[in-house]
């Protein structure tokens, strides 16, 4: 079983869409990590987050520590945010364990 | 705003060929990592590096792969012989290490083993 499960895999949706991104984990955990891999390949860290909820311009992540869930949401969704989003955690020791990724494809 | 930088972009080598990876990370972070995907599946951990030491390796890293930080500022990844499965893009990270930080990732270098 994987320790970080993300749902959807991939989703498509039209500009201006209300997106959320789901991330499952099944391990004790310091912190969680949302990423975006760009086309290219490149990662980006968009947010760690340990508890509660953080924002940045359009996007917001939120989890919940006791049901060890995480969401990541994407206001007023745009061309330029299409990307694949990735879940991670981190268990004091540092190291990131991954999801497999949603690829998220956001059309004009 | 710094950032950690790899290189080469793109290497290609033929099987049983060494190749090391190259990183710069931000000058002053303390820990240094190595993270592999292979094209089409989930970012992998291979080894983590603190206080001039391996701190963490994965079942990944084996006797073909080292790591070195020759010069207080290069951090390199060797695989002494290349096989077709080590075709990925490796990424490098850093991070500061004063509490809960996150990582920041070089562009990656994709491996081609022909």
């Amino acid at each position: 079983k994987n320790e970080v499960e993300q749902s959807p895999q991939n989703l498509t949706a039209q500009e201006g869409e209300f997106i959320t991104i789901n991330c499952s984990y099944s391990v004790g955990i310091s912190a969680l990590h949302w990423l975006q891999q760009h086309p290219g390949g490149g990662i980006v860290s968009l947010f760690m987050l340990s508890s509660g909820k953080k924002k940045h311009g359009r996007l917001i992540a939120t989890i919940n520590i006791q049901e060890k869930h995480s969401s990541l949401h994407i206001t007023a969704s745009h061309p330029r945010d299409s990307a694949v989003y990735i879940c991670a955690v981190s268990q004091g020791a540092q190291k990131l364990v991954f999801g497999q990724g949603t690829r998220l494809t956001i059309n004009p | 705003e710094p950032e950690v930088t790899q290189t080469p972009s793109h290497q290609v080598t033929q099987m049983g060929q060494e190749v090391i990876l190259r990183c710069v990370p931000i000058s002053n972070h303390l820990y240094f990592y190595w993270y592999r995907q292979i094209l089409g599946q989930k970012v992998e951990f291979l080894v983590s590096f603190y206080n001039n030491e391996i701190s963490e390796k994965s079942e990944i890293f084996d006797d073909q792969f080292s790591v070195e930080r020759p010069d207080g500022s290069n951090f390199t990844l060797k695989i002494r012989s290349t096989k077709l499965e080590d075709s990925a893009m490796y990424f490098c990270a850093s991070e500061g290490g004063l509490g809960n930080q996150p990582q920041h990732f070089g562009d990656g270098t994709r491996l081609s083993i022909l």
